[in-house]
C-alpha cells in the first residue's frame, strides 16, 4: 500500500464545475504539499499546509490531521486548469517528500 | 525573482554517450534536489545537497551518474554512459532549507536516449 494515495486518478469535467481531488496518507507528517504539473511543463508548488485551510484565487486546500486526509478544490474550473495535480508529504524534519501518483484533470470547454 | 533555471530543456543522444544537465537554484536557497521523473509517475529523488555537501545520494546510480555543486550554488548532473532506460525528465528543485520547506521546481530537462 502506498503511503500517499490520491483519488481519483483521472478526472474529466466541464468548464465551470467545482472540482475536488483527495489525498490520504498513512504516516505522520510535518507538512503536505499540493503541486501542479502541466503537460510537458515543470512542477509548480500550489500549497504547503500543516493544518486548516489555505486559499489562493480559485484554489482551496484543506487538511484534516486527525483523519490524515487533504483535499484540493478548484472553483469555477477552466480549461487552463487541466494538469496533473500531485499530493506530497514531508515526514517530520526529514526533507524527503513522499509523492502521490497524481490526479490527471481535464477540463472541457 | 527568477525561478529555478535548468538547461538544456531537451536533449537527444545516442546510448553510451555522455550527457550533462545544469541547474541554477533560486538565489539564497541552500538546498538543491535532483529528481528523475518517468512518464506518468511521480518524481524520484536522486540526490540532495545542503550547500555544497551531498547529504543524500542513496538513490543515485553511482556507476553511471554523478553530480556536483562545487560552490554551493549551481549544480551539474552527469550521466556517462547513458542507457536507453535513462530517458526521462530530470527535474531540479531548491528550497530555503531541507526541513519540509516548499520546494520550487525548474522546468526540467527532457532526455531521450536512442
Amino acid at each position: 500500500k502506498n503511503e500517499v494515495e490520491q483519488s481519483p486518478q483521472n478526472l474529466t469535467a466541464q468548464e465551470g464545475e467545482f472540482i475536488t481531488i483527495n489525498c490520504s496518507y498513512s504516516v505522520g507528517i510535518s507538512a503536505l504539499h499540493w503541486l501542479q504539473q502541466h503537460p510537458g511543463g515543470g512542477i509548480v508548488s500550489l500549497f504547503m499546509l500543516s493544518s486548516g485551510k489555505k486559499k489562493h484565487g480559485r484554489l482551496i486546500a484543506t487538511i484534516n490531521i486527525q483523519e490524515k486526509h487533504s483535499s484540493l478544490h478548484i472553483t469555477a474550473s477552466h480549461p487552463r486548469d487541466s494538469a496533473v495535480y500531485i499530493c506530497a508529504v514531508s515526514l517530520g524534519s526529514n526533507y524527503q517528500l513522499i509523492w502521490g501518483a497524481g490526479t490527471k484533470l481535464i477540463i472541457k470547454p | 525573482e527568477a525561478g529555478v533555471v535548468q538547461s538544456p530543456r531537451y536533449k537527444i543522444i545516442e546510448k553510451k554517450q555522455p550527457v550533462a544537465f545544469w541547474c541554477n537554484p533560486i538565489s539564497g536557497h541552500n538546498t538543491l534536489y535532483w529528481y528523475l521523473q518517468n512518464l506518468g509517475q511521480g518524481p524520484e529523488l536522486l540526490i540532495r545537497y545542503e550547500n555544497e555537501e551531498a547529504v543524500d545520494d542513496s538513490q543515485l546510480p553511482k556507476d553511471r551518474f554523478s553530480a556536483e555543486r562545487l560552490k554551493g550554488v549551481d549544480s551539474t548532473l552527469k550521466i556517462q554512459p547513458a542507457e536507453l532506460g535513462d530517458s526521462a525528465v530530470y527535474l531540479c528543485a531548491s528550497s530555503l532549507t531541507g526541513s519540509g520547506e516548499t520546494q520550487y521546481f525548474g522546468p526540467g530537462t527532457r532526455l531521450l536516449v536512442l
